[in-house]
């Protein structure tokens, strides 16, 4: 079974420290992703990347940034967290392409609930 | 504007009946989708992922595309209250580097009377 794991299932933080999500994939995944999720707003892809020290722009990725100096681990991090970025964060991973037009389904780890005071 | 849409619900619908989820997306280049359940507090899991127009039925669970309509959905069928949850739609794009993108709808909350 994939296994994606995160550092934290809960996490408070004070407005402006600087905060660091971790997560760890053990399938030899190449595509690792970071989502945050609010009521009524859905899953928000933050950041993406397709391979080691590579990364590209998800759909809201203002005061965030992002490491994967390994394959296996993926690294979010707020620069200085704001209230607003309270929210429940989501990493997931998938394999690349399979064959021409078969795609892999992404596997999410269990969040991490972060609180910003 | 949103490329995924799904009624919010609640659905709710009794203990034994068929659970019919949809969804609509507007970005004609999504080539594959899924479904994603998600309990409270939980993270998402997946159900289903098609990729060509028509059914794919895997246990109680049988989702339907319709590219042309722009259209997906999930049927449930037997229901159980181990079925209520909220449903993701998602829509994947081809990534430069390989794999997808997926663009998730809000979910609908479905509940299993007993």
């Amino acid at each position: 079974d994939v296994k994606v794991t995160q550092s934290s299932r809960y996490l408070v933080k004070r407005t402006g420290e600087k905060v660091f999500l971790e997560c760890v994939q053990d399938m030899d995944h190449e595509n690792m992703f970071w989502y945050r999720q609010d009521p009524g707003l859905g899953l928000r892809l933050i950041y993406f990347s397709y391979d080691v020290k590579m990364k590209e722009k998800g759909d809201i990725p203002e005061g965030y940034s992002v490491s994967r100096e390994k394959k296996e681990r993926f690294s979010l991090i707020l620069e200085s967290a704001s209230t607003n970025q309270t929210s429940m964060y989501l990493c997931a991973s998938s394999l690349r392409e399979l064959a021409q037009g078969v795609y892999n389904e992404q596997f999410f780890g269990p969040g991490t609930r972060l609180t910003v005071l | 504007q949103k490329e995924v849409e799904q009624n919010s619900g609640p659905l709710s619908v009794p203990e034994g009946a068929i659970a019919s989820l949809n969804c609509t997306y507007s970005d004609r280049g999504s080539q594959s989708f899924f479904w994603y359940r998600q309990y409270s507090g939980k993270s998402p899991e997946l159900i289903m992922s098609i990729y060509s127009n028509g059914d794919k039925e895997d246990g109680r669970f049988t989702a339907q595309l319709n590219k042309a309509s722009q259209y997906v959905s999930l049927l449930i069928r037997d229901s159980q209250p181990s079925d209520s949850a909220t449903y993701l739609c998602a829509g994947g794009m081809i990534l430069t580097g390989g794999g997808n993108k997926l663009t998730f709808g809000t979910g609908t909350q479905l509940k299993v009377e007993l």
